[in-house]
């Protein structure tokens, strides 16, 4: 199947940081990637990483890639309340041939004050 | 750069009508277009890629006499919701890719709602 799983809900203190773990199916997928979505808003491009790298840095985002595991995840250091959104992981099977993304089911992350 | 644009933002229309939605990339030629539907708190589903001059290939389940696609031009999609009722309130977002590149650049999205 092409699901691609995430867990739905996040509470992080401001100032802690917040890990959002991805799990997905296609070994193909050249890209993985993060997006931040606001209430009413489309989506942003958080990061990306390319699937023969383990880890990728970014500022405040981490980003791990378990290739063996097929599992992904999002950490944000210093976790602020503008962080407070939907993260979506998403990624890119080559097997599509059209380079379509599949979604996670998102995880709303909510940053407490 | 890499910039995608919806028009409108926000449409209310009566059952029964038809609505259309287009996605613009601004600032670059895009050779294919996807459609995504997002239900309220649900993650985002392909309904449609577009190549610029053919036609649309649809995912199982999407009604393509029902979502009309045209992707005219290398920087015009258009979604055309036929015969709209109100279980195709959603919102609707439009995201441009390259040849030949895996990134998509997204749209803000069109909320429609349909009474």
């Amino acid at each position: 199947g092409e699901d691609v799983e995430q867990s739905l809900f996040l509470s992080v203190r401001e100032g802690d940081s917040s890990v959002i773990n991805c799990t997905y199916t296609d070994s193909s997928s050249t890209y993985l990637y993060w997006y931040k979505q606001e209430p009413g808003a489309g989506l942003q491009l958080l990061t990306y990483i390319f699937s023969n790298m383990d880890m990728k840095q970014d500022q405040r985002l981490t980003v791990l890639l378990n290739k063996k595991d097929k599992h992904l995840s999002l950490r944000i250091a210093d976790t602020q309340t503008g962080d407070s959104a939907i993260y979506f992981c998403a990624e890119s099977p080559t097997t599509s041939g059209t380079y379509k993304y599949i979604f996670g089911t998102g995880t709303r992350l909510k940053v407490l004050a | 750069g890499a910039v995608v644009s919806q028009h409108p933002s926000r449409v209310i229309c009566k059952s029964g009508t038809s609505v259309k939605i287009e996605c613009r990339s601004l600032d670059f030629q895009a050779t294919t277009m996807f459609w995504y539907r997002q239900f309220p708190k649900k993650s985002l589903m392909l309904m449609a890629t577009s190549n610029e001059g053919s036609k649309a290939t649809y995912e199982q389940g999407v009604e393509k006499d029902k979502f009309l696609i045209n992707h005219a031009s290398l920087t015009l999609s258009t979604l055309t919701v036929t015969s709209a009722h109100p279980e195709d309130s959603s919102f609707y977002i439009c995201s441009a890719g390259l040849a030949g590149k895996y990134e998509q650049y997204f749209g803000p999205g069109t909320r429609l709602t349909v009474t």
